[in-house]
């Protein structure tokens, strides 16, 4: 069974702190991965996705990838109040799984003023 | 204006009845998907499909069911014999499979 792994919080930070948000994959032959945020009842909204290991930045936002760790992270610099959201990890399944993408359980972040 | 409609925002079903679910996109994405979320889980798969006429069961398939006669349009009906299904919906599109996903704003279904 193909997992994605996540902390599920909550994580909190104050304003202005870097939040670390971690996920571990079971499938070493996963190609793709993506962070996705959602705000309490709300549908989930693609922030950043990441091909290759190493750093990927976007604004405030850093993606790191470690394909030989089978470890993917996200970094929110400067965390704003508005950041407080549930941060869901997703990867993309590989071998027969058709391209389907397989999500972690979600961390849910809360920053405090 | 591009994006994903899902319609209604919520719905409310007795027990019995089968109730139809509404996904359409305008972003010429030919891969559709079908998420069912429930309190404090992640996304399970209930269906995809890749191309137009063409539909796969996912991890969760019992009790619904799906049609891809268009491009644009994926809808879920969620049958009878689905016993739990309480639950937020999502739909969501790629432009090809594997690529990011994007999702509609859900939709909220109660059992009465």
């Amino acid at each position: 069974q193909k997992e994605v792994e996540q902390n599920s919080g909550p994580l909190s930070v104050p304003e202005g702190a870097i939040a670390s948000l971690n996920c571990t994959y079971s499938d070493r032959g996963s190609q793709s991965f993506f962070w996705y945020r959602q705000y309490s009842g709300k549908s989930p909204e693609l922030i950043m996705f990441i091909y290759s290991n190493g750093d990927k930045e976007d604004g405030r936002f850093t993606a790191q990838l470690n394909k030989a760790s089978q470890y993917v992270s996200l970094l929110i610099r400067d965390s704003q109040p508005s950041d407080s959201a549930t941060y869901l990890c997703a990867v993309n399944g590989g071998g027969g799984s058709q391209g389907n993408l397989i999500f972690g359980k979600g961390t849910k972040l809360s920053v405090k003023p | 204006d591009g994006g994903i409609t899902q319609s209604p925002k919520y719905l409310f079903r007795k027990e019995g009845q089968n109730v139809t679910l509404s996904c359409e996109q305008n972003l010429n994405h030919d891969a559709m998907y079908w998420y069912r979320q429930d309190p404090g889980q992640g996304l399970r798969l209930i269906y995809y499909s890749q191309i137009v006429n063409d539909f796969q069961k996912g991890d969760i398939a019992e009790g619904y069911s799906v049609s891809r006669e268009k491009k644009e349009s994926f809808p879920l009906t969620v049958t009878s014999a689905q016993k739990n299904p309480t639950a937020f919906y999502l739909c969501a599109s790629s432009i090809r499979a594997a690529n990011e996903q994007f999702f509609g704003p859900g939709t909220r279904l109660t059992v009465l």
